[in-house]
């Protein structure tokens, strides 16, 4: 079993529609998530940083994190086709830079104008 | 923001040549830069953890003697692919922190995807 599962897509939705993407661990050690969104061809770029359980939200962007069900979601409103991409989630046990970060396999998304 | 660059972005080489990857923090002063490598719709997959100055770390499954890693100056560590195969094509992503930085404060590089011929 895979420590982070993703569900790799592709996922098509219309322009303005409210994307739901998800990840499910199993290492209960987890405690620092993320999402990356990634380019094709390119690195990845951090969207959203939570700790421990709860939601934040970033503009357009709402990060949530369930650790009682080893669940973390992004949510995109009003999503734009400048938001296709292939989007990460990653997670780590360690709060310093040093620490390794476990990553999703990532979902790619395709907004339709 | 912070910058790391990549050089070069694209290598097509043939199979039984080496090939060296940079990674160069432009802005700061990285004392930590990671080696990942992702396969076609596959995740990143941490290859080693370099610190400048000391030898670096490999993941379990990583052969250190194929994937030399430098970190000669705390704003360039270089990827070193030696006796390269057609199953070594993948992109290679390197990522640099600062040395008191959080987990969530990796930089990633734009990648450079390596094939072999």
């Amino acid at each position: 079993q895979k420590e982070v599962e993703q569900d790799p897509g592709p996922l098509s939705v219309p322009e303005g529609a409210i994307v739901s993407l998800n990840c499910t661990y199993s290492n209960s050690a987890f405690q620092y998530f993320m999402w990356y969104r990634q380019y094709s061809r390119k690195g990845p770029e951090l969207l959203m940083y939570t700790y421990s359980s709860g939601n934040k939200e970033d503009g357009r962007f709402t990060a949530q994190v369930d650790k009682s069900s080893k669940y973390i979601s992004l949510f995109i409103r009003d999503s734009q086709p400048s938001d296709s991409a292939t989007y990460l989630c990653a997670m780590s046990s360690g709060y310093s830079s040093a620490s390794k970060i476990i990553f999703g396999s990532g979902t790619r998304l395709s907004i339709r104008p | 923001g912070a910058v790391v660059s990549q050089h070069p972005s694209w290598v097509i080489c043939k199979s039984g040549t080496s090939v060296k990857i940079e990674c160069r923090s432009l802005d700061f002063q990285a004392t930590t830069m990671f080696w990942y490598r992702q396969f076609p719709k596959q995740s990143l997959m941490l290859m080693a953890t370099s610190n400048e100055g000391s030898k670096a770390t490999y993941e379990q499954g990583v052969e250190k003697d194929k994937f030399l890693i430098n970190h000669a100056s705390l704003t360039l560590s270089t990827l070193t692919v030696t006796s390269a195969h057609p199953e070594d094509s993948s992109f290679y992503i390197c990522s640099a922190v600062l040395g008191t930085s959080a987990v969530n404060e990796q930089f990633f590089g734009p990648g450079t995807r390596l094939t072999v011929l």
